[in-house]
């Protein structure tokens, strides 16, 4: 398994309270994503890094920002949780643009 | 936009092959990639093809490519009940290595 690990892997927060989930990986990858799983909509992109300090946005980037201060890790963060962002995240690396991306375990969150 | 639809389920009795289908939208995707899920866990990368081949086998998998039609599909061949999860296709976007993903077909095999 590619080393990614995801932390936490569940937390329950309330609705206002900012949250920070870690992505940590020992590939030394250059490429890392944050998706989002919800019923009936697969995985979306809510951003990614192609390097360090550079980051772009995905398809449902409101409400998220990220950051990538080294290689191995990469943080993504809800500045005030909302319920509408209760969902199972996952992170994902890749070695370049045209390589296979690989999943992390997942963080699941609930805000109420 | 871009898209990538599958049916939701898909139901085979142990032993059986199965065959996941997938369409897409983007005709420029280089690279189309087959996942599976099981509960609880991550995405596991199983298969995927280039965009200029129209098969690839591995072992008890096959992925067939239909350019023409955007048409993407799974085989299976001798189902396990160790096979039961939720299979997601994907297209890669041409910026940044993006994926789009359908919404998953959960296969069931029963004994």
């Amino acid at each position: 398994d590619a080393g990614i690990t995801q932390s936490p892997r569940h937390k329950v927060t309330e609705t206002g309270t900012p949250v920070t989930l870690r992505c940590h990986q020992t590939e030394n990858h250059r490429y890392m994503y944050w998706y989002r799983q919800d019923p009936g909509h697969g995985l979306r992109l809510i951003h990614y890094s192609y390097g360090v300090k550079d980051t772009d946005k995905g398809e449902v980037s409101d409400g998220y920002s990220v950051s990538r201060s080294k290689t191995e890790d990469f943080l993504l963060t809800l500045e005030s949780a909302t319920s509408s962002q209760t969902s199972v995240y996952f992170c994902a690396i890749s070695e370049s643009s045209n390589q296979p991306q690989h999943f992390g375990d997942g963080t699941r969150l609930s805000i109420l | 936009g871009e898209d990538v639809e599958q049916s939701l389920f898909l139901s085979v009795r142990e032993g059986d092959s199965s065959v996941i289908n997938c369409t897409y939208t983007d005709s420029s995707s280089t690279y189309l990639y087959w996942y599976k899920q099981e509960p609880g866990a991550g995405l596991q990368l199983l298969t995927y093809i280039f965009s200029n081949m129209d098969m690839k086998q591995d072992q008890r998998l096959t992925v067939l490519l239909n350019k023409k039609d955007k048409h993407l599909s799974l085989r299976i061949a001798d189902t396990q009940t160790g096979d039961s999860a939720i299979y997601f296709c994907a297209e890669k976007d041409n910026q940044g290595g993006k994926l789009i993903f359908g919404q998953g077909t959960e296969l069931s095999v029963k004994p």
